[in-house]
C-alpha cells in the first residue's frame, strides 16, 4: 500500500507569492492533517479534514488555507508569504474519523522564502 | 506553549545502552503517541498508549505512562545507530487533534 505523497518536495518561493502544497493520503484514509515544522516553533498543528470539510484548525492566520478533494487528497496554500514562513509543511493521514489514532505522514513540503 | 515537553532535548549515548526520553503534558488526554523523525524526514509511529493503560512494549521500545504525574517515558533498549533519531511524544487533546512536543534530539556514537 502506497504511503502518503507530498508534493513538491521542495521549493523556493519569494516574500509576497503564494505556494499550494499537495498531499495524497493512504489509500482509504479520509483524514488528512497539516503540520508546520521549524526548529524554533517545533509542530504546529494548522489543520485538519475529513470528507472535505475542515473539523479542526490551529492557531494561524487567515493566509493559511487548505481543502479536500472527495477523493481525500488535500492541498493547502499559503498566501503572501513571509520569511516566517520558510519550514518543512508535514501532511498526515489517518483513518476514518480518528485523527487521534496513528498519523501517518508523508515525507513533507520544504519551503523557504527569501 | 506546547501540550507535551520532552525532556532531555538532546541526549548522546554509546551503542547499546539504553536511551530513557520523558514527556509530560499538562490535559488530560485520551490517550499519548511516541514518533520518530530522521533528520527532515517525516515522522514515524512508534506506540500508542491509552489513558487507562500504564506500560506498553513494542520490540525495543518501552512506553509507560503515569496519568496522576501527567508524565510518561520512552525506553530504548540496546540502541543501534540507526535509532540516532528525533523523538516526540504527542497527546490526543479531545478527539480531533493530535499535539506534539518539542522533541529529544537522540545521537548513538558507535
Amino acid at each position: 500500500k502506497a504511503g502518503v505523497t507530498q508534493t513538491p518536495r521542495y521549493l523556493i518561493k519569494t516574500r509576497g507569492q503564494q505556494v499550494t502544497l499537495s498531499c495524497s493520503p493512504i489509500s482509504g484514509h479520509r483524514s488528512v492533517s497539516w503540520y508546520q515544522q521549524t526548529p524554533g516553533q517545533g509542530l504546529q498543528f494548522l489543520f485538519e479534514y475529513f470528507s472535505e470539510t475542515q473539523r479542526n484548525k490551529g492557531n494561524f492566520p487567515g493566509r493559511f488555507s487548505g481543502r479536500q478533494f472527495s477523493n481525500s487528497r488535500s492541498e493547502m496554500n499559503v498566501s503572501t508569504l513571509e520569511l516566517g514562513d520558510s519550514a518543512l509543511y508535514l501532511c498526515a493521514s489517518s483513518l476514518a474519523g480518528q485523527v487521534t489514532r496513528e498519523l501517518f505522514f508523508g515525507e513533507g513540503s520544504r519551503l523557504t522564502v527569501l | 506553549s506546547q501540550q507535551g515537553e520532552e525532556d532531555p532535548q538532546a541526549l548522546s549515548i554509546q551503542e547499546g545502552e539504553n536511551a530513557t526520553m520523558n514527556c509530560s503534558y499538562k490535559t488530560s488526554i485520551n490517550n499519548l503517541q511516541w514518533y520518530r523523525q530522521n533528520s527532515g524526514r517525516g515522522l514515524v509511529h512508534l506506540i500508542l498508549i491509552r489513558s487507562n493503560e500504564r506500560e506498553k512494549h513494542s520490540g525495543r521500545l518501552r512506553v509507560t505512562l503515569d496519568t496522576s504525574k501527567k508524565s510518561s517515558s520512552l525506553l530504548i533498549t540496546a540502541s543501534r545507530a540507526a535509532d540516532t533519531a528525533s523523538y516526540f511524544c504527542a497527546t490526543a487533546v479531545g478527539a480531533q487533534k493530535l499535539v506534539f512536543g518539542q522533541g529529544t534530539r537522540l545521537t548513538i556514537n558507535p
